[in-house]
């Protein structure tokens, strides 16, 4: 159980164009989802969290107007890169909570992350 | 404010051996603690999570992990290592109290196995 689906695992694409990653939970609806950012060798970075029906919160540093959120349903979130540039190439990974009450404990379920590079 | 440290960024051990890799955390409340592992080019699996239940915490494929609150530590534990355990490792604190949850991730440790 508790499977989190990202689509596309793999984007090559030119310098301007936008980019849109799917995440999807299968098997549970989720309340929250978040997106992250890694790069190589390095931890994952918190980007926006993504509450169903609302808009995202994005972490301090983060452009909303580069990065949009949507959570259209409590099962989808999209991440959508826009006029991606060759600093945006990295490793997204969005991950989803189910609904849980409010409780922190509950774990995050990840996605198996987009690597975007641009060209 | 909530952070995660973890000693080493890479950790090597023989197969068979124990694992052990370290986490620190702090917390101005009580923390909800995670470990994750991730494959090469893959997201995040959770082996297992601290809830303020059994503080002895028992996860996926054989690892473990104790909280100790005077240690303010969560170090993860497996007695014996298996090739296929080579990945890195993440330990995690939930960063706020509330319904949001965040995860603050330590840097991650490398784990390697020799055979």
């Amino acid at each position: 159980g508790a499977v989190v689906s990202q689509h596309p695992s793999r984007v090559i694409c030119k310098s301007g164009t936008s980019v849109k990653i799917e995440c999807r939970s299968l098997d549970f609806q989720a309340t929250t989802m978040f997106w992250y950012r890694q790069f190589p060798k390095q931890s994952l970075m918190l980007m926006a969290t993504s509450n169903e029906g609302s808009k995202a919160t994005y972490e301090q540093g983060v452009e909303k107007d580069k990065f949009l959120i949507n959570h259209a349903s409590l099962t989808l979130s999209t991440l959508t890169v826009t006029s991606a540039h060759p600093e945006d190439s990295s490793f997204y990974i969005c991950s989803a909570r189910a609904q849980s009450g409010g409780n922190s404990n509950q774990p995050q379920h990840f996605g198996d992350g987009t690597r975007l590079s641009i060209l | 404010a909530q952070s995660v440290t973890q000693l080493g960024s890479h950790v090597s051990v023989s197969e068979g051996a124990l694992v052990l890799l370290r986490c620190n955390y702090s917390s101005s409340v009580p923390p909800y603690l995670f470990w994750y592992v991730q494959y090469p080019n893959q997201g995040l699996q959770l082996l297992l999570k601290y809830t303020s239940a059994a503080t002895l915490v028992k996860g996926i494929n054989g690892f473990e992990a104790e909280f100790k609150k005077s240690e303010t530590s969560f170090h993860l534990t497996k007695p014996s290592a298996h090739m296929s355990d080579a990945a890195e490792y993440f330990c995690a604190v939930s960063g706020y109290g509330g319904s949001q949850g965040n995860l603050i991730f330590g840097k991650g440790t490398k784990l390697s196995v020799k055979p």
